[in-house]
């Protein structure tokens, strides 16, 4: 299993510039999630999805849309990019196991929004 | 929202010492997982904790479900220069649970000096 893949590793933005951050996993978990990680605030949650059609919003989802049309695939897609996005962004994972709450990160993106 | 407060913020040991950090909160948890984040890396689930009381170990590393439900810790013996990176500690709540309710620490940065 590769477990949770993120495409790009590194990307470099323009204000006002969109693009989607591609999520993968390969485990059928059912729950998936969208981080972002900034130094001094810990990790964030933007998004989240509990199974294939199924999304809701986290702690901080203003500018960031998320659909999840299978349940292997959770992109994030920003809409008009600003410089308060430049952070590390995580995807998660993990089984919709009663009680287990324990969540399976992908390598992370680093996104520079100048 | 609610918070968990880890200590300490960072750690600068020397190798072969004994490691001890913890994560208190004000609310009820059901959960606590420990993560382990290496520079460029996603977090890496250490330990997973489910009972009040519950002690669990991973070769050097031991955790506890504090009985109160509202604290634990993570201890690490006669560490190692790959101990180095970002001890998280996140919790989850007794309300029903998805994503929304996993509540992370800010971090304990761990370095060894060799």
């Amino acid at each position: 299993n590769a477990g949770v893949t993120q495409t790009p590793k590194f990307q470099v933005l323009k204000t006002g510039q969109s693009m989607t951050l591609q999520c993968a996993q390969d485990m059928n978990h059912e729950y998936m999630s969208w981080y972002r990680q900034d130094p001094g605030m810990g990790l964030r949650l933007i998004h989240y999805s509990v199974g294939a059609g199924i999304t809701d919003q986290g702690e901080v989802p203003n500018g960031y849309n998320v659909s999840r049309s299978t349940t292997e695939d959770f992109p994030l897609r920003l809409l008009s990019a600003a410089p308060s996005q430049t952070s590390v962004y995580f995807c998660a994972s993990r089984p919709g196991l009663a009680g287990v709450y324990t969540q399976y990160f992908g390598p992370g993106t680093r996104l520079t929004v100048l | 929202g609610q918070q968990l407060n880890q200590s300490p913020q960072s750690m600068f040991i020397q190798e072969g010492e004994d490691v001890s950090m913890n994560c208190t909160s004000s609310s009820i948890f059901n959960t606590w997982l420990w993560y382990k984040q290496e520079p460029g890396e996603g977090p890496v689930l250490l330990i997973a904790l489910y009972k009040a009381g519950e002690l669990t170990s991973n070769g050097r590393l031991t955790a506890q479900f504090g009985i109160t439900r509202k604290d634990s810790f993570l201890n690490i013996s006669a560490s190692i220069p790959s101990d180095v990176g970002i001890y998280f500690c996140a919790g989850q709540t007794t309300n029903a649970g998805n994503n929304r309710k996993l509540i992370w620490g800010l971090g304990t940065s761990l370095a060894v000096n060799p």
